[in-house]
C-alpha cells in the first residue's frame, strides 16, 4: 500500500464546476504539498500545509492532521485548470525528501 | 519558469550507453533534490544535497547512478550502462531555508530519458 493515496485517479468536469481532489496518507508528516503538473513535465508548487486551510485565488487546500487527510478544491473550474494534481508529504522521519501520490489527472471541458 | 533549469530537456540513447544530466538550481538555494518519474506515476525520490554534501540516497539509486554537486551550485546526475527501465522523466528541485524542514521545493522542467 502506498504511503500517499489520492482519489480519484482521473476526473473530468465541465467548466464552472466545483472540484475536489482527496489525499490520504499513512505516516506522520511535518508538511503536505499540493503540486500541479502540466503536460511536458513542469511541476509547480501550489500549497504547503502543516495545519488548517490555505486559499489562493480559486484554489483552496485543507488538511486534517488527526485524520491524515487533505483535500484540494477548485472553485469555478476552467479548462486551463486541466493538469495532473499531485499530493506529496514530507515525513517526520525522512529529512527533506518528499513522498508523492500517483497524481490525479483533471480534465475540464468547456 | 520557476528559476530551476535542466539540460538537456530530452535525451534518447541506446542501451548500455552512459548519460549525464545537469541541473542549475535557483542561485541562493542550498538544497537540491533529484526525483524520477515514470509514465502515469508520481515522482520518486532519488537523492538530496545540502550545499555540496549528498545527505540522502534512495535505494532506487543503484550503483549505476551517481550524482554530484561539486561546488554547491549546479548538480549532475550520471547513469552508466543505461537500461530500458531507466526510461523516465528526471526531475530536479531546489529549496532554501537552512534549518527549516518545511521549505517549498521549486522544480525544473525535467529531462526526459528514452533508452532504446
Amino acid at each position: 500500500k502506498n504511503e500517499v493515496e489520492q482519489s480519484p485517479q482521473n476526473l473530468t468536469a465541465q467548466e464552472g464546476e466545483f472540484i475536489t481532489i482527496n489525499c490520504s496518507y499513512s505516516v506522520g508528516i511535518s508538511a503536505l504539498h499540493w503540486l500541479q503538473q502540466h503536460p511536458g513535465g513542469g511541476i509547480v508548487s501550489l500549497f504547503m500545509l502543516s495545519s488548517g486551510k490555505k486559499k489562493h485565488g480559486r484554489l483552496i487546500a485543507t488538511i486534517n492532521i488527526q485524520e491524515k487527510h487533505s483535500s484540494l478544491h477548485i472553485t469555478a473550474s476552467h479548462p486551463r485548470d486541466s493538469a495532473v494534481y499531485i499530493c506529496a508529504v514530507r515525513r517526520e522521519t525522512s529529512g527533506s525528501r518528499l513522498t508523492f501520490g500517483e497524481g490525479t489527472q483533471l480534465t475540464v471541458n468547456p | 519558469d520557476t528559476g530551476v533549469s535542466q539540460n538537456p530537456r530530452h535525451k534518447i540513447t541506446k542501451r548500455g550507453q552512459n548519460v549525464t544530466f545537469r541541473c542549475d538550481p535557483i542561485s541562493e538555494h542550498n538544497r537540491l533534490y533529484w526525483y524520477r518519474q515514470t509514465l502515469g506515476q508520481g515522482p520518486e525520490f532519488l537523492t538530496y544535497f545540502q550545499n555540496e554534501a549528498q545527505l540522502e540516497k534512495s535505494r532506487l539509486l543503484s550503483d549505476r547512478f551517481s550524482a554530484e554537486r561539486p561546488k554547491g551550485s549546479f548538480s549532475t546526475l550520471e547513469i552508466q550502462r543505461t537500461e530500458q527501465g531507466d526510461s523516465a522523466m528526471y526531475l530536479c528541485a531546489s529549496s532554501s531555508r537552512p534549518g527549516r524542514r518545511t521549505d517549498t521545493q521549486y522544480f525544473g522542467p525535467g529531462t526526459r530519458l528514452t533508452v532504446l
